[in-house]
């Protein structure tokens, strides 16, 4: 198993571009989810999903869309991308009745 | 919504001494706290976690207590070693509830000198 996969690890934008970061993962689980970690801070729940077509917004979704149409994706968008999103983006998985989030390895975003 | 505090936001121990770092809840309704430990330019990693009907876990060096009465739990790493300089976060949740999503705390930055 891959585990959680997102791409791309890094990533440059300008203002106002837009872009999708991928997640996808191997191991059937119902739950995802995207989190973004600021420096110094801890993460923080952007959107989530339950299953497939069902999402739900999470602390700070302002500026992102998602979408579940499998089980395995779950891409985040940033439709005009702003400085204040220059963070790391983190994308987990978890099983319906578990409880350990399985985390991607990251995408680290910066816009200039 | 839930809120997680952490403290202290960084802490220096000598090699073999104990390492705490506490952190506090506010929705009574969550069951489930987990520790990570997060290093330079790596994901968050579980390095153990605990269920409400539980006061305390333990392996290893490591281990967590958790007050549901006061909502405070803590993390307790002995021996230390530089291995174990990192950020630690803590975190909880409501288990089945919204996906199982994870508020977390601000971390700790610990570090063990030699």
């Amino acid at each position: 198993n891959a585990g959680v996969t997102q791409t791309p690890k890094f990533q440059v934008l300008k203002t106002g571009q837009s872009m999708t970061l991928q997640c996808a993962q191997d191991m059937n689980h119902e739950y995802m989810s995207w989190y973004r970690q600021d420096p110094g801070m801890g993460l923080r729940l952007i959107h989530y999903s339950v299953g497939a077509g069902i999402t739900d917004q999470g602390e700070v979704p302002n500026g992102y869309n998602v979408s579940r149409s499998t089980t395995e994706d779950f891409p985040l968008r940033l439709l005009s991308a702003a400085p204040s999103q220059t963070s790391v983006y983190f994308c987990a998985s978890s099983r319906r009745g578990g409880v350990e989030q399985y985390f991607g390895p990251g995408t680290r975003l910066t816009v200039t | 919504g839930e809120n997680v505090e952490q403290h202290p936001s960084t802490l220096s121990v000598q090699e073999g001494d104990s390492a705490v770092i506490k952190c506090t809840y506010s929705d009574s309704a969550s069951n489930y706290f987990p520790w990570y430990k997060q290093e330079l330019g790596k994901r968050p990693q579980l390095i153990i976690d605990i269920r409400s009907n539980v006061g305390e876990k333990k392996d290893q060096r490591i281990a967590v207590t958790l007050n549901k009465t006061a909502k405070h739990f803590s993390l307790h790493i002995t021996e230390t070693q530089p291995e174990d300089s990192a950020v630690y976060f803590c975190a909880a949740s409501i288990v089945g509830n919204a996906g199982n999503m994870l508020t977390f705390g601000g971390g700790t930055r610990l570090m063990v000198k030699p």
